[in-house]
């Protein structure tokens, strides 16, 4: 199995300031590595995804950097929008993905 | 060009009852995965289902909860005499395909479960 676990549980973070939410992992074999959003009452939203090949991954105001060494993933946004918040799980595996238990990211306008 | 749907939305059953989730993954989609979400809490695995197989169900309990997906028709979750800690969101998501490396999974809005 996977234990993949969230630093903080809520982030607070200026409207126009970049977020920072971090995740940590416990199995090595772990190969595949993705970010949702979820707002109240919806599906997981798919965000980004990283291969444990790469070490970086850039989308649009998002980048996923993957340290494998420390088990470590972390989810960057920038110039963070009210339209923003949302709960951000990650999510790692190899044949089945994990999810940890969230981080909520409040936006303050 | 139609997403993961899942139906009912809500479904409110009294203990014992029985609790039918179903769930039609996006066109295309032949693989199919349920999780579990109680209040706060993160999404855990129960099962992964392709047509008309059971992939990997380590997630599910043991007794009351099954799972299926024919061939033709959406895949079933199925609680048997529901109890009030069964209440949480199901939500269903689909993949086009499982090969050596994971495909994102495409995820439905839940099902509400509340027992009453």
């Amino acid at each position: 199995g996977e234990n993949v676990g969230l630093h903080l549980p809520t982030l607070s973070v200026q409207e126009g300031d970049n977020s920072i939410i971090n995740c940590a992992y416990s199995n090595s074999a772990s190969d595949y590595f993705i970010w949702y959003k979820q707002e109240s009452g919806k599906g997981p939203q798919f965000i980004i995804d990283i291969r444990s090949n790469m070490d970086k991954r850039q989308g649009q105001r998002v980048t996923v950097l993957l340290n494998k060494t420390v088990k470590h993933l972390s989810l960057q946004i920038a110039a963070t929008q009210p339209g923003d918040s949302a709960v951000y799980f990650c999510a790692a595996g190899a044949n089945n993905l994990f999810f940890g238990t969230g981080t909520r990211l409040t936006v303050i306008p | 060009n139609a997403g993961v749907m899942q139906n009912p939305r809500h479904l409110v059953r009294r203990r014992g009852q029985e609790a039918r989730l179903r769930c039609s993954p996006m066109k295309g989609h032949s693989h199919v995965y349920w999780y579990r979400q109680l209040p706060e809490e993160g999404l855990k695995f129960m099962v992964y289902l392709q047509k008309e197989n059971i992939i990997d169900e380590s997630g599910m309990p043991k007794e009351r909860f099954s799972a299926e997906f024919p061939k033709e028709g959406p895949s079933i979750l199925r609680i048997q005499q529901v109890v009030r800690g069964d209440s949480a969101a199901y939500f269903c998501a689909s993949s086009p395909r499982w090969e050596a490396t994971n495909e994102k999974l495409f995820f439905g809005s839940g099902t509400q479960l509340s027992v009453l």
